[in-house]
């Protein structure tokens, strides 16, 4: 079955950088996209951006386009969220899901809550 | 960016009821390419309708979207106790892709 199974929760400090991974099975990885999103806690769901696994390719939200980095590896199966000079409303649940032009995200991992906290 | 507007922003229904949520986008989503998530307490969200109208694997019949352009609708016909949760619209026609801020379904 298809699972997208993301890594543990971390405490980061203001100014710090985070860095998420998600780890794809079930699925030819290479041939979909992975989307990055995050929800504060008690809020809604904002979408960071995503990448095409076999191109490299990202296109990231106008408000992460400065601190954030999403890169892939193919031979573990494997997306990374980095974000940097991370701020306390940085503190969010972050999600990975399977993606794809024309697509729904049809598949999430279980989020990875980073905390910013001096 | 679409700026993507859900409402009511908390609905209070009793099961059996029939529940109706908004979704309204600033720009035309083409190809209707508008999808709904459930979200429960301490789960990650899950896809329920994409393509406006069609049901995602596991989603059971008493949910259905409609709608076009720039105003779709979900509709679910018989509120079951497990369907009280949160949902969200998102369009994935133009990037960036963008939720609404929920509406928030709870037990009256």
């Amino acid at each position: 079955q298809i699972q997208l199974v993301q890594s543990g929760a971390a405490v980061k400090k203001p100014g710090a950088s985070m860095r998420v991974s998600c780890k794809a099975s079930g699925y030819k990885f290479s041939i979909y996209e992975i989307s990055w999103v995050r929800q504060a806690p008690g809020q809604g769901l904002e979408w960071m951006g995503r990448i095409a696994v076999n191109t490299g390719k990202t296109d990231f939200a106008p408000k992460f386009q400065d601190r954030v980095t999403m890169t892939t590896d193919t031979a573990s199966n494997t997306a990374y969220l980095e974000l940097r000079s991370l701020r306390s409303d940085d503190t969010a649940f972050y999600y990975c899901a399977r993606d794809d032009p024309g697509d729904p995200l049809d598949y999430w991992g279980q989020g990875t809550l980073v905390t910013v906290s001096s | 960016e679409n700026v993507l507007t859900q409402s009511p922003g908390t609905l209070s229904l009793s099961p059996g009821q029939r529940a109706t949520l908004s979704c309204r986008a600033s720009q035309s989503v083409k190809y209707s390419y508008l999808a709904w998530y459930q979200q429960k307490p301490g789960q990650a969200p899950r896809l329920l309708m994409f393509g406006a109208s069609k049901r995602a694997a596991g989603t059971p019949d008493r949910f259905s979207g409609s709608g076009s352009g720039t105003d779709f609708t979900l509709t679910i016909s018989r509120l079951e106790p497990e369907d009280f949760a949160v949902y969200y619209c998102q369009q994935y026609d133009s990037s960036p892709k963008t939720f609404g801020q929920g509406t928030k379904l709870e037990i009256k």
